[in-house]
C-alpha cells in the first residue's frame, strides 16, 4: 500500500514569510494527490488536487503544489502567509483509497 | 444540500460497551470512508466502501464493522469499546474515483 511522509512536523513562520511544506509519497503508479488544511476544532477542507496536467495546480487562498514525478513529491507553497493561515495541513495520496500523511502544524505570527 | 452529516458530535463509552456511529451523505456519493484522527499520526483508514454494497478494509480495521446498504449512508459499528479507541472519527465522501473527498464534522470519542 502506498504511504505518505510529510517532512515537517511543525512550522512557525512570521506573517508575509513563504511557505514550503513537504510531501513525499512511496506508490509509483498513478495515483492522484491532494493537499487539505484543517483550522483548528474543524474538519478537514480541500486545499487543491492533482490528477494529470500540468503539475503546478493552484487552490483555493493563494496556495499551490507542485508535482515532482521522478522525486515522488507534492509539495505546497505560498508566497506570502497570513496570521489566518495557522492550521494543519495534510498531503494525501489516492490510489485504491486515500491515506494521509502524519500532518504539519503551521503557526503563523502576527 | 446538508453534506456529510456525523452523529453524535461526542460520546464517552465504558470499555466493553458498542456503538454506531451515523454517517449520512445527501450528495449521492458513491464512495465514503471513515477515519480516525490521532495527535501525530494523521487520518488513518478505518473501512471504505465504493458503492452500496460494497465494503473494504483500511489500515486499522480491527474492533470496526461498517455495512453500507444504501448510497446515503455508511455507519461505523465499535464492537466492544477498547480505550485505544478514543479518537476522533471522521466520516467522507466522494463522487467517484478522481475527486476529492467531502468530510463531516466529526465524532469525539472518548473511551474509559
Amino acid at each position: 500500500a502506498q504511504s505518505v511522509s510529510q517532512h515537517n512536523h511543525h512550522v512557525i513562520l512570521s506573517e508575509a514569510a513563504s511557505l514550503e511544506l513537504g510531501c513525499n509519497y512511496s506508490y509509483g503508479g498513478t495515483v492522484n494527490l491532494f493537499w487539505y488544511v484543517q483550522y483548528p476544532g474543524q474538519h478537514l477542507q480541500l486545499l487543491l488536487k492533482y490528477f494529470s496536467g500540468d503539475p503546478l495546480v493552484k487552490g483555493i487562498k493563494g496556495f499551490e503544489a507542485e508535482f515532482i514525478k521522478s522525486k515522488f513529491s507534492f509539495n505546497l507553497r505560498k508566497p506570502s502567509v497570513q496570521w489566518s493561515d495557522t492550521a494543519e495541513y495534510f498531503c494525501a495520496v489516492d490510489y485504491n483509497d486515500m491515506r494521509f500523511g502524519a500532518g504539519t502544524r503551521l503557526t503563523v505570527k502576527p | 444540500n446538508a453534506g456529510v452529516t456525523q452523529t453524535p458530535k461526542f460520546q464517552v463509552l465504558k470499555t466493553g460497551q458498542s456503538m454506531t456511529l451515523q454517517c449520512a451523505q445527501d450528495m449521492n456519493h458513491e464512495y465514503m470512508s471513515w477515519y480516525r484522527q490521532d495527535p501525530g499520526m494523521g487520518l488513518r483508514l478505518i473501512h471504505y466502501s465504493v458503492g452500496a454494497g460494497i465494503t473494504d478494509q483500511g489500515e486499522v480495521p480491527n474492533g470496526y464493522n461498517v455495512s453500507r446498504s444504501t448510497t446515503e449512508d455508511f455507519p461505523l459499528r465499535l464492537l466492544s469499546a477498547a480505550p485505544s479507541q478514543t479518537s476522533v472519527y471522521f466520516c467522507a465522501s466522494k463522487a467517484g474515483a478522481n475527486y476529492g473527498y467531502t468530510f463531516g464534522s466529526g465524532t469525539r470519542l472518548t473511551v474509559v
